[in-house]
């Protein structure tokens, strides 16, 4: 268990619908970064959030968002949902801003349908 | 461009051998080289990291050894046990790309009984 807890589990919507996912982080971790894992794209950063404020960004659409809370846990929104954004949305979460070591959250399984 | 990549995509080793998963990378200005283990159902898991201006560095039953000649990364895991059976995430981190990790594809590690 890394520390990390993620919510929902599993996820079933429609095309078009939003959804929202979030991440806890380990007590303590300042960084909260997400993750999108599909078969033909391996995993892929999108976002970091460090104490609040977005600190990277990577391959992320427009249509996706996120946000840390003054607690630090994190929500994902995904909007406009379509077939190719089913995958695995990972939150990992570490103590500073730099961190090669990150915790993985179990992960939230999104499908499109 | 940028590619952190993988030569195999699948590897069986038998028990008690020692496993080998190698990586190749064409950024030279990466300041870190990591390897990540997923196990099925899990999300990633830190194994370990090396700078960029060390040749080896050795944890518990692992071995990263780092060639910048050819710019090649290997992970050496001694004595194979079941539980090492996961995919492999060789990745990396440089500071002119705003502090993310940029995953490459995984092998996927067979232990043959």
């Amino acid at each position: 268990d890394s520390g990390v807890t993620q919510t929902p589990k599993h996820l079933i919507t429609a095309t078009g619908q939003r959804v929202t996912l979030r991440c806890s982080p380990r007590s303590g971790d300042l960084s909260v970064y997400w993750y999108q894992q599909s078969l033909d794209q391996g995993l892929q950063f999108l976002i970091q959030y460090y104490n609040g404020e977005e600190r990277a960004k990577g391959n992320i659409l427009e249509r996706f968002s996120a946000q840390q809370f003054p607690d630090l846990h994190s929500e994902l929104n995904l909007s406009s949902l379509e077939l190719g954004d089913s995958a695995l949305y990972f939150c990992a979460s570490s103590p500073t801003l730099r961190d090669n070591e990150q915790f993985f959250g179990p992960g939230t399984r999104l499908t499109v349908l | 461009g940028e590619n952190v990549g993988l030569h195999l995509p699948t590897l069986s080793v038998q028990e008690g051998d020692n496993s080998i998963i190698n990586c190749a990378y064409s950024n030279s200005a990466s300041d870190y080289f990591i390897w990540y283990k997923q196990e099925s159902g899990k999300g990633p898991q830190f194994i370990i990291d090396i700078r960029s201006n060390m040749d080896k560095r050795q944890g518990q039953r692992v071995t990263v050894l780092l060639n910048k000649t050819v710019k090649h990364l290997s992970l050496q895991i001694a004595a194979t046990q079941p539980g090492d059976s996961a995919v492999y995430f060789c990745a990396e981190n440089s500071k002119n790309r705003d502090d993310k990790i940029i995953f490459g594809k995984g092998t996927r590690l067979h232990i043959l009984p």
